[in-house]
């Protein structure tokens, strides 16, 4: 059974910090891993889709690595700005390849000017 | 492309009222997903639905939920006589049809409705 955890929990930094937000999950024969920004009272938005055949993927001031292995994701966000600050989520599709995803409880980041 | 629509975005009912939740996938995408989000809590998955059938409803409470993704028209999760602990933000997902019948495509999600039972 597919479980997924995030820390830390919550997080500040001031702003222009490079910081990194850290993923596991318990069964590695996922396909893909993804991560998800969410403001608040507002939907998710897709930030990066790692698939279980690449190491990582970068998006702008994002970086996302997979590690299969050790059950690891980290989200590195580079010289982090106030606009940053939401809960980040990330999600693992549970085995049976139906697509399910099993979300972490997130990490709420605050950026401060 | 227009993306995932969901409406309403806010929903209150009362005890014992019906709750009808619609969901629009983005154009050509034939998978839809439900997810409810209580609050304090994480995101569960609740149910999976391609085109007229219900492909994954492990996540759906045994009684007074329902969901369904038609032929033509929106996906709908109904909620039967709804009671306070319903009260949760309802969030929609869609994705394109499988490739070589693996999901490697990422989801995308609709802004959801918060439904509030007072």
């Amino acid at each position: 059974k597919q479980e997924v955890t995030q820390i830390p929990a919550a997080l500040s930094v001031p702003e222009g910090e490079n910081l990194v937000l850290n993923c596991s999950f318990t069964d590695s024969a996922i396909y893909n891993l993804q991560w998800f920004r969410q403001d608040p009272g507002k939907g998710l938005t897709s930030l990066l889709l790692i698939q279980s055949s690449q190491r990582e993927q970068t998006s702008g001031r994002l970086n996302a690595s997979l590690d299969k292995s050790s059950g690891r994701s980290t989200l590195y966000i580079a010289a982090s700005q106030p606009g940053d600050s939401a809960t980040y989520l990330c999600a693992a599709p549970t085995s049976g390849n139906t697509g399910k995803l099993i979300f972490g409880q997130g990490t709420t980041l605050q950026v401060k000017p | 492309n227009a993306g995932v629509m969901q409406n309403p975005r806010h929903l209150v009912r009362r005890r014992g009222q019906e709750a009808r939740l619609r969901c629009s996938p983005m154009k050509g995408h034939s998978h839809v997903y439900w997810y409810r989000q209580l609050p304090e809590e994480g995101l569960k998955f609740m149910v999976y639905l391609q085109k007229e059938n219900i492909i994954d409803e492990s996540g759906m409470p045994k009684e007074r939920f329902s969901a369904e993704f038609p032929k033509e028209g929106p996906s709908i999760l109904r909620i039967q006589q709804v009671v306070r602990g319903d009260s949760a933000a309802y969030f929609c997902a869609s994705s394109p049809a499988r490739l070589a019948g693996v999901v490697t495509d990422t989801q995308y999600f609709g802004p959801g409705t918060r439904l509030t039972v007072l």
